[in-house]
C-alpha cells in the first residue's frame, strides 16, 4: 500500500506570495491533518479534514487555509506569505478522524522557503 | 506554553544497552499518549502508544511506561540498535482530539557501537 504522498517536496516563495500543497492520503484513510515543524515551536497542529469538512484547527492565522476532496486528496494554503512561515509542512492521514484517536501516518513533507 | 516536554535534546546510548527516552506533560486531559520516530528527510513514524487507563504497553523491544500522577512517560529500547538512532517525538492526544496530536520538541537518540 502506497504512503502519504506531498506534492511539491521542496518550494521557495517570495513574501507577499501564496502558496498550495498537496497531500494525497493512504488509500482508504478518511482523516487528513496538517502540521507545521519549525526549529523554535516544534510540530504544530493547523487543522484536520475529514469527509470533505474541517473538523478541527489550532492555533494559526486565517491565512492558513485547506480543503479536501471527494477522494480525500487534500490541499493546504497560505496566503500573505511572512517570512516566519519557512517550515516543514507535513501531511498526516488516518483512517478515521482524530475524535477515535487514530494512528496518523506522515508523509515526507513539503519544506517551504520564504524569502 | 510548551504542553509537551522532552527536556533531553538529544541522549548517546551504546549499541546493545537500554535508551530510555523521557517525557513529562502539563495538560491534565491528555488521555492517549504516542511516540513517534523520524528520520532525516522523512516524516514521523509510530512506534507505540499508550492509553492513560494503562500504565505499560511493550511491543517487541519497546515499552512505553506512563506515570499518570506525575505526568511522565517514557520509551524504553531494549536493546538498542544502530538503526534505532534518530529523533523521537512524544505526542499526545486531548479532548477527543479536537487540538491535534501536540508533540514535544523530540529528543536526538545517537547508538554508538
Amino acid at each position: 500500500k502506497a504512503g502519504v504522498t506531498q506534492t511539491p517536496r521542496y518550494l521557495i516563495k517570495t513574501r507577499g506570495q501564496q502558496v498550495t500543497l498537496s497531500c494525497s492520503p493512504i488509500s482508504g484513510h478518511r482523516s487528513v491533518s496538517w502540521y507545521q515543524q519549525t526549529p523554535g515551536q516544534g510540530l504544530q497542529f493547523l487543522f484536520e479534514y475529514f469527509s470533505e469538512t474541517q473538523r478541527n484547527k489550532g492555533n494559526f492565522p486565517g491565512r492558513f487555509s485547506g480543503r479536501q476532496f471527494s477522494n480525500s486528496r487534500s490541499e493546504m494554503n497560505v496566503s500573505t506569505l511572512e517570512l516566519g512561515d519557512s517550515a516543514l509542512y507535513l501531511c498526516a492521514s488516518s483512517l478515521g478522524s482524530l475524535a477515535t484517536y487514530n494512528e496518523q501516518f506522515f508523509g515526507p513533507g513539503t519544506r517551504l522557503t520564504v524569502l | 506554553d510548551q504542553q509537551v516536554k522532552q527536556n533531553s535534546p538529544s541522549l548517546s546510548v551504546q549499541e546493545g544497552r537500554i535508551s530510555i527516552l523521557n517525557c513529562d506533560y502539563t495538560n491534565s486531559m491528555f488521555d492517549y499518549f504516542l511516540w513517534y520516530k523520524k528520520y532525516p528527510a522523512e516524516g514521523p513514524t509510530f512506534l507505540i502508544s499508550i492509553s492513560s487507563i494503562k500504565d505499560k504497553n511493550e511491543d517487541g523491544r519497546f515499552t512505553v511506561f506512563l506515570n499518570k500522577s506525575a505526568k511522565h512517560l517514557s520509551l524504553h529500547i531494549v536493546p538498542s540498535q544502530p538503526g534505532d538512532s534518530a529523533v523521537y517525538f512524544c505526542a499526545a492526544y486531548s479532548g477527543g482530539g479536537a487540538d491535534g496530536l501536540t508533540f514535544g520538541k523530540g529528543t536526538h537518540l545517537i547508538i554508538q557501537p
